[in-house]
């Protein structure tokens, strides 16, 4: 059974479409995370959730908007797609215990054009 | 605010030879600290963790020690393999209700057989 899974896993589009990334957890996790991955390999928090609400936005573009439509799920929008937004997006869950510890999917590899 | 410094990289290493990454963090109270790993094209696992003062993770043969009055959570093994080629990410998770996780750049080990 995935724990944490994501769709697409690659997306390839054109600048200034529009595109949305699907994450589902099935751990029973109260908090959700999206996180950007560069090209260098670096990675960043972008937002976070905590059954539905939102706690963290990272100063992230307002071209992103998360949607959380139930804790199980965080989806990542994405409007007007720019060359820099093309990276590896990561979706995480965190098992609020003593470590605190994220459960990462897989990743979705966009690529904009 | 948080940060994870870890060693410039890339590292080459012989099979079975001796391995250290370095990695020290700043951070207001008591983090939680990991290491995550990243297989070639794939997503982020979680390698060992520690909640604490002289904690040791340990998971495949490497370990890591929460030292606080360092500062530091170096990750050793003892006998590289090729397998343990990948990208290591030091991390810490700040313990607040959003526990987001703070990473350092990554660094890529290669291992010749």
């Amino acid at each position: 059974d995935t724990a944490v899974s994501q769709t697409p896993k690659y997306l390839v589009t054109q600048m200034g479409n529009d595109k949305s990334i699907k994450c589902e957890q099935n751990l029973g996790h109260d908090t959700m995370y999206w996180y950007k991955q560069d090209s260098k390999k670096f990675l960043k928090i972008m937002f976070s959730y905590n059954n539905k609400e939102l706690i963290i936005n990272e100063t992230v573009p307002n071209r992103f908007s998360p949607k959380s439509p139930d804790k199980a799920h965080l989806n990542l929008h994405i409007n007007s797609l720019e060359l820099g937004d093309s990276a590896v997006y990561f979706c995480a869950s965190n098992d609020g215990g003593a470590y605190n510890e994220q459960f990462f999917g897989p990743g979705t590899r966009l690529t904009v054009l | 605010g948080n940060s994870v410094t870890q060693m410039e990289g890339p590292v080459t290493l012989s099979e079975e030879a001796f391995l250290t990454i370095n990695c020290t963090y700043t951070a207001t109270g008591y983090p939680s600290l990991f290491w995550y790993v990243q297989y070639p094209g794939e997503g982020l696992q979680l390698l060992l963790k520690a909640t604490k003062a002289d904690d040791k993770g340990s998971n495949k043969g490497f370990e890591a020690t929460y030292r606080k009055e360092t500062t530091s959570f170096h990750l050793e093994k003892g006998s590289v393999q090729v397998s343990d080629s990948a990208v290591y990410f030091c991390a810490l998770s700040d313990r607040t209700a959003a526990s987001k996780l703070t990473f350092g750049k990554g660094i890529t080990l290669s291992v010749r057989p």
